[in-house]
């Protein structure tokens, strides 16, 4: 089936750089993808969908200019966290739909931790 | 590994309930989830439940949880066609990654 990849799988990083963390789809284009944040003990939040070509759809409270997201082909987005902060520190997924009925293809997730 | 099932489509008549099933394997499941998907949007929380509970209500939505099966539902009060969207549900074990159902779409008919 449809895989989807993110790199890197965990991430250290001190307070005030950026990083940026890589979705992609693997055998499968994809125009839109979704990127979703998960903080401790709680669920999955979406942050923002993510358009091939376009600007990217923030969710409320979702700060664009913190969270800046690239969808430059059918298969990568990127998500890259500026000038990053220990509140910053979560695990973060994307997903992309896939062609089938109901497809929903989740990457492996990227653990971020801000020193 | 865990796994999720979830049977693919329901049709409801507008303003009937909707209950919607979903069955897990990880018995060590800490939360359990539903999502709704709206065509075209990502994945929103709709609600969710710690593993000690057995029933949670908010408003229109009812989860239960039977832990002895390993079976979740939800149920929708007064379908709306607005409602009508894909369903996933989820579980998690607090610190591993999430693992999700195929998704149910709901078709709620005027």
């Amino acid at each position: 089936g449809a895989v989807v990849s993110q790199h890197p799988s965990r991430v250290i990083c001190k307070s005030g750089t950026s990083v940026k963390i890589e979705c992609r789809s693997l055998d499968f284009q994809a125009t839109t993808m979704f990127w979703y944040r998960q903080f401790p003990k709680q669920s999955l939040m979406l942050m923002a969908t993510s358009n091939e070509g376009s600007k990217a759809t923030y969710e409320q409270g979702v700060e664009k200019d913190k969270f800046l997201i690239n969808h430059a082909s059918l298969t990568l987005s990127t998500l890259t966290v500026t000038s990053a902060h220990p509140e910053d520190s979560s695990f973060y997924i994307c997903s992309a739909p896939g062609q089938g009925v109901n497809e929903q293809f989740f990457g492996p997730g990227t653990r971020l931790t801000v020193l | 590994g865990e796994d999720v099932e979830q049977s693919l489509f329901l049709s409801v008549r507008e303003g009937d309930s909707s209950v919607i099933n979903c069955t897990y394997t990880d018995s060590s499941s800490t939360y359990l989830y539903w999502y709704k998907q709206e065509p075209g949007a990502g994945l929103q929380l709709l609600t969710y439940i710690f593993s000690n509970m057995d029933m949670k209500q908010d408003q229109r939505l009812t989860v239960l949880l039977n832990k002895k099966d390993k079976h979740l539902s939800l149920r929708i009060a007064d379908t709306q066609t607005g409602d009508s969207a894909i369903y996933f549900c989820a579980e998690n074990n607090y610190g591993q990654n999430f693992v999700f159902g195929p998704g149910t779409r709901l078709s709620v008919l005027p």
